[in-house]
């Protein structure tokens, strides 16, 4: 299995402000993935990001409102910009191990005021 | 894309019942799992099962690929089981898990 930590674990912020989540894994892995979770919906992939290239967005998401890092095979991060009270989510961060079982961070919860 | 279901969206248990829920997916899948969600909001892997039969515990599923659904029986329910329980898949057409609306279930003591 994996174990991911992710930084912060909550946060409140203001309309306009942006906020990076930090994303560690215990082992070294390809393939890193983050999501989105609105309140009392299920999760969304926003987009995949590998080590050493840049990340691939799915529909309806876009790197200048969510910009990734990748510098290494243990960690991520993503950063919501500019943002704004629809943002408000959770966000997950997670990785898949041997082309099969997919694990998830604890997840950031975000309230934008 | 591939879509996902599930029902029921909603279920409200006594302490000890069984339970069944249900996943239907739109496409043949290379990946099946099921998770639940914790309040907490933690998501816990359950089962990976892109076919066949897997048990753990009071927990078992099953996975049907030719018919494209999966179900998750759960047994003598405990007030730990409640929370959101998710299905998610991923076919040979990408890498990334599909989720399914989830089954949120209270289990009441």
């Amino acid at each position: 299995s994996a174990v991911i930590s992710q930084k912060p674990s909550r946060d409140i912020c203001q309309r306009g402000t942006s906020l990076t989540i930090q994303c560690q894994v215990d082992s070294q892995v390809t393939m890193m993935f983050w999501y989105r979770q609105q309140p009392g919906q299920s999760l969304t992939l926003i987009a995949t990001a590998n080590q050493g290239s840049e990340a691939t967005y799915e529909s309806g998401f876009v790197i200048d409102k969510f910009p990734i890092s990748r510098p290494n095979l243990t960690f991520s991060t993503l950063t919501v910009s500019n943002m704004s009270p629809e943002d408000s989510s959770i966000y997950l961060c997670s990785v898949r191990l041997f082309q099969e079982t997919q694990y998830f961070g604890p997840g950031t919860r975000l309230l934008v005021l | 894309g591939i879509q996902v279901e599930q029902s029921p969206p909603d279920l409200i248990l006594q302490e000890g019942a069984n339970s069944t829920l249900r996943c239907n997916f739109s496409d043949s899948v290379n990946n099946l799992q099921w998770f639940h969600q914790n309040p907490w909001g933690q998501l816990i892997n359950l089962f990976y099962i892109p076919s066949g039969t897997k048990q753990n515990g009071r927990l078992s599923a099953t996975t049907v690929a030719t018919e494209r659904y999966s179900l998750l029986y759960i047994s003598s329910s405990q007030t730990t089981d409640s929370g959101v329980y998710f299905c998610a898949v991923n076919n040979n057409a990408g890498n990334m898990l599909t989720f399914g609306g989830g089954t949120r279930l209270m289990v009441k003591p």
